[in-house]
């Protein structure tokens, strides 16, 4: 069965940080991209980051730019968001999320596969 | 940022209906264009890609149109289950961005 499991959800107080894991299985890991996408309560969705498959490609989201790390370790089909100078605004689930490939070329991208999220809460 | 706007943010309808969602993007993101659903509780569930084909274990009421600036989801008669949250989100370039939503209640 294909699955994503994140971890490393907490409380945190602003300015802290906390590294959220994602263990996949139930496919090759190595042949996707891999994407974290955070839901703040009762908002919507908002992409953080991107990773290829080979991560020599990353993105993240301005909001986040500076102060999350994103990385992958294939060979523990695993990925990763390191987060530092945690604020309130970061409260949110956060969802693990395979992004699969259509066509050619990097639009070609659906989110297919998501995990059932961890919660970041940042609070004093 | 390419913005994504939905409309309507929230649509009363009853069971059998058929209903449309529209999307419209800030700039041209070509065919770029997914749609999720998501239930309470739970993770979004991918409902068509490329604007308009069909992930697969979809049911077929389900279809997607449109391409540049404006596009639609539409559900042909409504079920009981397919009551949720429904986003748009655009490929077309990063960061990729969603929609705010649009709430789709029973009437």
């Amino acid at each position: 069965e294909v699955e994503l499991v994140e971890s490393g959800g907490n409380l945190v107080q602003p300015g802290g940080s906390l590294r959220l894991s994602c263990a996949a299985s139930g496919f090759t890991f190595t042949n996707f991209n891999m994407n974290w996408v955070r839901q703040a309560p009762g908002k919507g969705l908002e992409c953080v980051s991107y990773i290829s498959d080979s991560s020599n490609v990353i993105y993240y989201a301005e909001s986040v730019r500076g102060r999350f790390t994103v990385s992958r370790d294939n060979a523990k089909n695993s990925l990763y968001l390191q987060m530092n100078s945690l604020r309130a605004e970061d409260t949110a689930v956060y969802f693990c999320v395979r992004e699969f490939r259509y066509g050619s070329g990097w639009r070609s991208g659906a989110l297919d596969i998501w995990g059932q999220g961890t919660m970041v809460a940042v609070s004093s | 940022d390419i913005q994504m706007t939905q409309s309507p943010s929230s649509l009363s309808a009853s069971v059998g209906d058929r209903v449309t969602i529209t999307c419209r993007a800030s700039q041209s993101v070509s065919s770029y264009l997914n749609w999720y659903q998501q239930k309470p509780g739970k993770a979004p569930k991918l409902l068509i890609y490329a604007a308009s084909s069909l992930q697969s274990g979809v049911p077929s009421r389900f279809s997607g149109s449109g391409s540049g600036t404006d596009f639609n989801l539409s559900i042909s008669s409504l079920q009981p289950e397919d009551f949720a949250i429904y986003y748009c989100q655009q490929s077309f370039s990063t960061p990729r961005t969603f929609g705010q939503g649009t709430n789709l209640e029973i009437k």
